[in-house]
């Protein structure tokens, strides 16, 4: 596609449910980040994938928050046992490389736990 | 820890009348410092890349600068269509990646007609 694609554009959950994000990178990018944005903030730093494999995951709050990228392509953000406090847009950006701070972002998807 | 304070929080300017943005930053060794530019509602998108102290970028009315401490985006006569949230990022050497980046909150401007 054009563009980095995120679906759902939002999404509204109750405490305690199963959440599950989806982003389709730029075609031919390799390496693909997952940011989290709370309001008034900036993007914090989720997990980096290179490929199919999780190169940096070290953003991640906890372990209930977990993502994959089976094929190297589309990535999957998976939420467990939702909190309150995981109420944020969530960003996900794809590069042509690691090597390159040009980050190409989606529009997000906006997570609202009840 | 990386550390990232924009300032001011906001800016409203009148069209035409041209400011600064300020970025000051403490890292671990600086790789690249970024300017983002976010509208309402959208992702945020890449402006510029800054890698060595004294180090400028252009585009457009806009103009990036670097010191050790300290970034700056200057805005020449600016147009309604500046108005966005500002964000500047930083990546620290040893990271796993350029795309690792911590962001400052932004500074949301505003520039009326």
């Amino acid at each position: 596609g054009a563009g980095v694609s995120q679906t759902p554009s939002n999404k509204v959950t109750e405490k305690g449910k199963y959440v599950e994000l989806r982003c389709d990178p730029i075609s031919g990018h390799t390496a693909l980040y997952w940011y989290r944005q709370s309001l008034g903030q900036g993007p914090e730093f989720l997990i980096y994938f290179q490929g199919t494999g999780a190169a940096d995951d070290s953003g991640l709050p906890n372990d209930r928050f977990f993502a994959v990228r089976p094929e190297g392509s589309v990535s999957t953000l998976k939420i467990q046992r939702t909190e309150r406090g995981d109420s944020a847009v969530y960003l996900c950006a794809s590069s042509i490389s690691p090597d390159t701070g040009e980050l190409f972002f989606g529009e997000g998807s906006r997570l609202t736990v009840l | 820890e990386d550390q990232v304070t924009q300032s001011p929080e906001a800016l409203r300017l009148q069209e035409g009348e041209s400011s600064s943005l300020n970025c000051s930053y403490t890292v671990s060794g600086l790789r690249g410092l970024f300017w983002y530019r976010q509208d309402p509602g959208k992702g945020p998108e890449f402006l510029f890349t800054l890698y060595s102290a004294g180090e400028e970028k252009e585009k457009e009315r806009l103009k990036a600068t670097l010191t050790k401490k300290e970034s700056f985006l200057h805005i020449t006569a600016p147009k309604p269509e500046d108005s966005a949230t500002y964000l500047c990022a930083v990546q620290s050497a040893g990271g796993t990646s350029y795309g690792k980046l911590t962001f400052g909150q932004g500074t949301i401007l505003t520039v009326h007609p």
